[in-house]
């Protein structure tokens, strides 16, 4: 069984640029959350979705969005990258809502760099 | 604010001691934790997970501890291995599916 796919698995950007990230969760999982994993910290919540609905959202800028679609994969845009962008995109899927507690399982993320 | 940390930001140990990594938390309202493995350039691989109305949960050579009175969470390994080599987070579920992430502490493996 295919785990969280990701792509790409690397972006060189330029500041100013438009960079969309994509994410397939496990079959079967109808969340998808996004996380930034700035080099040397923990990742840092961005947005949960499910069933293509927003149902939370980190502390980021409305320079980042994302949206679900009704397969349940996900997009993840971030407008007008500045150089603090730069980090590791992480995109978990679990079953639930939250309904019941689920772990999450990590793709293994896009290296976004911002030049 | 509320946040979710760890006390030690590198850990090492002799291969086949007993690793002890320790996590601090703030809100006491999250009623399920985990913890996650990460190896450089990969993903965080889950470990272990807990709930509130636990306070101990054994997997294979680890076990989480977590102590609500002092919000405080702990991941033993035993007998640690070379390949247990990485950065050991613990993530607090807060509303959603919404996972919050400490720092986040490196465990290296002497052999």
């Amino acid at each position: 069984d295919a785990g969280v796919t990701q792509s790409p698995t690397h972006l060189i950007k330029t500041r100013g640029q438009h960079v969309t990230l994509r994410c397939s969760p496990i079959s079967g999982h109808k969340s998808v959350s996004w996380y930034q994993q700035v080099l040397g910290q923990g990742p840092q919540f961005i947005f949960q979705y499910y069933e293509k609905e927003e149902r939370g959202r980190g502390n980021f800028p409305d320079r980042f969005s994302a949206r679900q679609f009704p397969n349940y994969s996900s997009e993840l845009n971030v407008n007008a990258l500045l150089l603090g962008d730069s980090a590791l995109y992480l995109c978990a899927s679990s079953s639930g809502q939250g309904i019941w507690n689920t772990e999450a399982f990590f793709g293994q993320g896009t290296r976004l760099t911002v030049v | 604010g509320e946040s979710v940390g760890l006390h030690l930001p590198t850990l090492s140990v002799q291969e086949g001691d007993n690793s002890i990594i320790n996590c601090a938390y703030s809100n006491s309202a999250s009623d399920y934790f985990i913890w996650y493995k990460q190896e450089s350039g990969k993903g965080p691989q889950f470990i272990i997970d807990i709930r509130s109305n636990m306070d101990k949960r054994q997997g294979q050579r680890v076990t989480v501890l977590l102590n609500k009175t002092v919000k405080h969470l702990s991941l033993q390994i035993a007998a640690t291995q070379p390949g247990d080599s990485a950065v050991y987070f613990c993530a607090e579920k807060r509303s959603g599916n919404q996972f919050y992430f400490g720092t986040g502490t490196s465990l290296t493996v002497i052999p």
